[in-house]
């Protein structure tokens, strides 16, 4: 079966450090993967997306960048966090090429800018 | 660009009672809908999905309708229970973008005993 891993859980960092996400996907191959943002309260908006290797898809300009180093690897980073960066973000994944299927998602991390 | 609205942004209701969250989407190319409930600091989960040539489908204490004609589509839950209580989100596809999702913004059900 597919499983969805998302790391770390929870994350306090201060404003102008560095972020990394790691999500990992097993049991499938070329999945699409996701990246959302949740602030408190408030809807799931999309930040990036990859149908392959190296392929990502922005959603929205801001302060974040994603990187897909392996097939079912995805990363989101920062180079320096803004407060407005905080929040919870979730990994998902679905069949590549579907047009239907549900996502998948990761457990989550929630981040706090301080 | 593609939207999809979803009302009301939240609902209370009795244990028992009925309750209903409506969406409407823009994108006529849609044909899958799918709805996830999100409890309090936990990811969304998928509890049930309509494709476009399937009018209503049930599942237990939970259905979906949909209409196409009119753009929209309704989650219903009969005889709420207090697990209910969660954020509900439904969302539609973006058609010819490998199946991308948009979502609407919540509803948050609460179900008092």
């Amino acid at each position: 079966s597919q499983t969805i891993h998302q790391w770390p859980a929870t994350l306090v960092q201060p404003v102008g450090s560095p972020l990394s996400l790691e999500c990992t996907v097993e049991g499938t191959s070329n999945p699409n993967l996701y990246w959302y943002r949740q602030a408190a309260g408030r809807g799931l908006q999309l930040l990036f997306y990859s149908v392959g290797i190296g392929q990502i898809s922005s959603e929205v300009p801001q302060n974040l960048s994603a990187s897909r180093p392996q097939d079912r690897q995805f990363i989101l980073s920062s180079k320096k966090l803004l407060l407005s960066d905080s929040g919870f973000y979730l990994c998902a994944w679905s069949v590549r090429g579907l047009g239907f299927g549900g996502y998948t998602f990761g457990s989550g991390t929630r981040l706090t800018v301080v | 660009g593609e939207n999809v609205e979803q009302h009301p942004s939240t609902l209370s209701v009795q244990e028992g009672d009925s309750a209903v969250i409506k969406c409407t989407y823009s994108d006529s190319a849609s044909n899958y809908f799918p709805w996830y409930k999100q409890e309090l600091g936990k990811r969304p989960q998928l509890i049930i999905d309509i494709r476009s040539n399937v009018g209503e489908k049930k599942d237990q204490r939970i259905a979906v309708t949909l209409n196409k004609t009119a753009k929209h589509f309704s989650l219903h839950i009969t005889e709420t229970q207090p697990e209910d209580s969660a954020v509900y989100f439904c969302a539609a596809n973006r058609a010819g973008s490998q199946g991308n999702l948009i979502f609407g913004k919540g509803t948050k059900l609460s179900v008092k005993p």
